[in-house]
């Protein structure tokens, strides 16, 4: 069955600093990928999405993720923090049959001011 | 352009009632999408459906759960004699078309359901 793995249930950072997560996946077929950030009392919402081209995709609010279909990773990354980006960050991906998302665990971003 | 739509936000049944939960999808949108969230859990797919149609609920458990989404009105997650262990977030998306190659799920606010 496929999965998500998100090696980070806790990151702490404090303002600027770089951004790093991590998300491997196990499906080695064609796949569709994305991550989402839930912050404080509001819904989940797609911060970027890869389907084909450039692996390398900008998202909004300054993230980008890199797809290495070599290492099944799809990491996020952003090169200086801000207190804002304290949220919860999930990465997805589309399952066989394009019916459905397969989440990871999550990762919990905290930015301290 | 109102988002996905979900209420209850909140719902405390005692073990052994019905629960149902509602969802609205997007204007314009025909295929809705049912994750729960487990504490401490990422949301795991429950079930995919189209107006009238239910596509997918591989992720539905066999027993309790339903599923709807009539031609008029809101889809309908119904959990039979509730038990302690149904307690999560339930989360609703919907899409403008099928699957989520090319066709990004929009969420709602969930509705946290408690059993006590």
């Amino acid at each position: 069955a496929q999965s998500v793995s998100q090696h980070n249930h806790h990151v702490i950072l404090s303002e600027a600093a770089s951004l790093e997560l991590g998300c491997n996946y196990s499906y080695g077929g064609t796949v569709n990928l994305f991550w989402y950030v839930q912050y404080p009392g509001q819904h989940l919402q797609l911060l970027l999405k890869y389907f084909s081209g450039d692996p390398l995709v900008k998202g909004i609010k300054g993230f980008e993720a890199e797809f290495i279909k070599s290492k099944f990773s799809f990491n996020l990354r952003k090169p200086s923090v801000q207190w804002s980006d304290t949220a919860e960050y999930f990465c997805a991906v589309s399952n066989q049959a394009g019916t459905a998302l397969i989440f990871g665990k999550g990762t919990t971003l905290s930015v301290s001011s | 352009n109102a988002g996905v739509m979900q209420n209850p936000r909140h719902l405390v049944r005692r073990r052994g009632q019905e629960a149902r939960l509602r969802c609205s999808p997007m204007k314009g949108h025909s295929h809705v999408y049912w994750y729960r969230q487990l504490p401490e859990e990422g949301l795991k797919f429950m079930v995919y459906l189209q107006k009238e149609n239910i596509i997918d609920e591989s992720g539905m458990p066999k027993e309790r759960f339903s599923a709807e989404f009539p031609k008029e009105g809101p889809s309908i997650l119904r959990i039979q004699q509730v038990v302690r262990g149904d307690s999560a977030a339930y989360f609703c998306a919907s899409s403008l078309r099928q699957g989520t190659g090319d066709h990004e799920q929009y969420f709602g606010p969930g509705t946290r359901l408690t059993v006590t």
